[in-house]
């Protein structure tokens, strides 16, 4: 099944304690973001790689990091977490057709929780 | 700067009534523009694209849109909606640059009533 999975689905964690989120893709896709979602502001880009060993700022991308070493997957790290990350966080993967990204397919979302 | 608006926050409507959502977006070329669902505690879920072509795209669970250039808009449509529609919806756009990041509109809250 055609699928982007993200683990952990829920996690609490405390101010500073570095933490990581996976993203893994099985419809090798090219690109690959990350999104938080909030109240009243929408789903927000943190960053996006769009191929393997090439990633980007998004909209909002201080306090996160990416990697992307491979194709199918694409981690989210918070090397210090404060609390304004407490969020819902999206991984999304899109195939590309002569040049242009198509739909954008989801994960199930990590929400995350820093106190 | 490129952009998709959803203009209502919320929209309550009765179980079994018609649904219209409205979208607009600021594209120069014609873009491409999604509609996807999220249900509580889920994932984003596409209903529906348009990439080219019929203007009026039929997407999955009985929901349509339809591509309006004159009005630069791209509204969702059921003719009857079910308890099960209650979600929030996202309509959302391809921004035509080098990056081709997707644009989302800020959400449609749908409330059912019994």
């Amino acid at each position: 099944e055609a699928q982007v999975t993200q683990n952990p689905r829920y996690l609490i964690t405390v101010t500073g304690k570095k933490l990581t989120v996976t993203c893994s893709q099985n419809m090798n896709h090219e690109y690959m973001s990350w999104y938080r979602q909030d109240p009243g502001l929408g789903l927000r880009q943190i960053y996006y790689s769009m191929n393997v060993e090439v990633t980007d700022k998004g909209d909002v991308p201080e306090g996160y990091k990416v990697s992307r070493k491979e194709k199918r997957n694409f981690p989210l790290i918070l090397e210090s977490p404060s609390p304004n990350q407490t969020s819902l966080y999206f991984c999304a993967s899109s195939s590309r057709i002569r040049g242009m990204n198509t739909e954008a397919f989801f994960g199930q979302g990590t929400r995350l929780t820093v106190v | 700067a490129q952009s998709v608006t959803q203009p209502d926050i919320h929209i309550t409507v009765s179980e079994g009534a018609s649904l219209e959502l409205r979208c607009n977006y600021s594209y120069g070329a014609t873009p491409y523009l999604f509609w996807y669902v999220q249900s509580p505690g889920q994932g984003l879920q596409l209903l529906l694209k348009y990439f080219s072509g019929d203007t009026l795209v039929q997407g999955i669970k009985g929901f349509e849109a339809e591509f309006k250039r004159s009005q630069s808009s791209f509204n969702l449509r059921k003719p009857s909606v079910h308890w099960s529609d209650a979600a929030e919806y996202f309509c959302a756009g391809i921004h035509m640059n080098r990056d081709d990041k997707i644009i989302f509109g800020k959400g449609t809250r749908l409330h059912i009533l019994p």
